[in-house]
């Protein structure tokens, strides 16, 4: 997963709780990424961070928050999770080619009861 | 929200023959690129396409990024069991920051 770690792998809430997806990078690479996973609609675009101190609301922000305190981390923030955040959640990187292609992590499986 | 067509949305093959997916976009995009997905695992780059016209082979994959800078599309030559996954692709707008994934691809391969 190109150096990229997302922690739990697993995760199950109840409504309302809160809780705090971990992605970290051993590459030193400036944007990072956070993406959610739902059948038959690809990915999208949560928030991203294009560098340490940084971030900006994707395509689906709303019910999150992040955090980018360092290079090496990104985390990704539920305050009060519904079972609409029920999906997994993708970190991923940038890198190679001119900084145009995106490694991914191996993903958290959310669910919401 | 941006999502790509990709087609087909799913296909079901015999062991050794070709298969070709495409993803079609309103954009114009900077980069194309496609991945696929094992279940379970996140997404692995399988090619980068980085300028209009450019044809780029991995191995039994070749791949193109359309003269309009609006298309792309992917060949899988030989098809094996192991090609089994869904099959994403994905654009970079020309502001660099964010990238748009097409539905996806599922791709079955029968021995």
């Amino acid at each position: 997963n190109a150096g990229v770690t997302q922690t739990p792998k697993f995760q199950v809430l109840k409504t309302g709780q809160s809780m705090t997806l971990q992605c970290a990078q051993d590459m030193n690479h400036n944007s990072m990424y956070w993406y959610r996973q739902d059948p038959g609609m690809g990915l999208r675009l949560i928030y991203y961070s294009a560098s340490e101190g940084t971030t900006d609301k994707g395509e689906v922000p709303n019910g999150y928050n992040v955090s980018r305190l360092n290079k090496r981390e990104f985390s990704l923030r539920l305050e009060s999770a519904a079972p609409s955040q029920t999906s997994v959640y993708f970190c991923a990187i940038l890198r190679g080619h001119s900084y145009n292609e995106q490694f991914f992590g191996p993903g958290t499986r959310l669910t919401v009861l | 929200g941006q999502q790509l067509n990709q087609s087909p949305q799913s296909m079901f093959i015999q062991e050794g023959e070709d298969v070709s997916m495409n993803c079609t976009s309103s954009s114009i995009f900077n980069t194309w690129l496609w991945y696929k997905q094992d279940p379970g695992e996140g997404p692995v780059l399988l090619i980068a396409l980085y300028k209009a016209g450019e044809l780029t082979s991995n191995g039994r994959l070749t791949a193109q990024f359309g003269i309009t800078r609006k298309d792309s599309f992917l060949n899988i030559s030989a098809s094996i069991p192991s090609d089994v996954g869904i099959y994403f692709c994905a654009g970079q707008g020309y502001t660099g920051n964010q990238f748009y994934f097409g539905t996806g691809t599922s791709l079955t391969v029968i021995p």
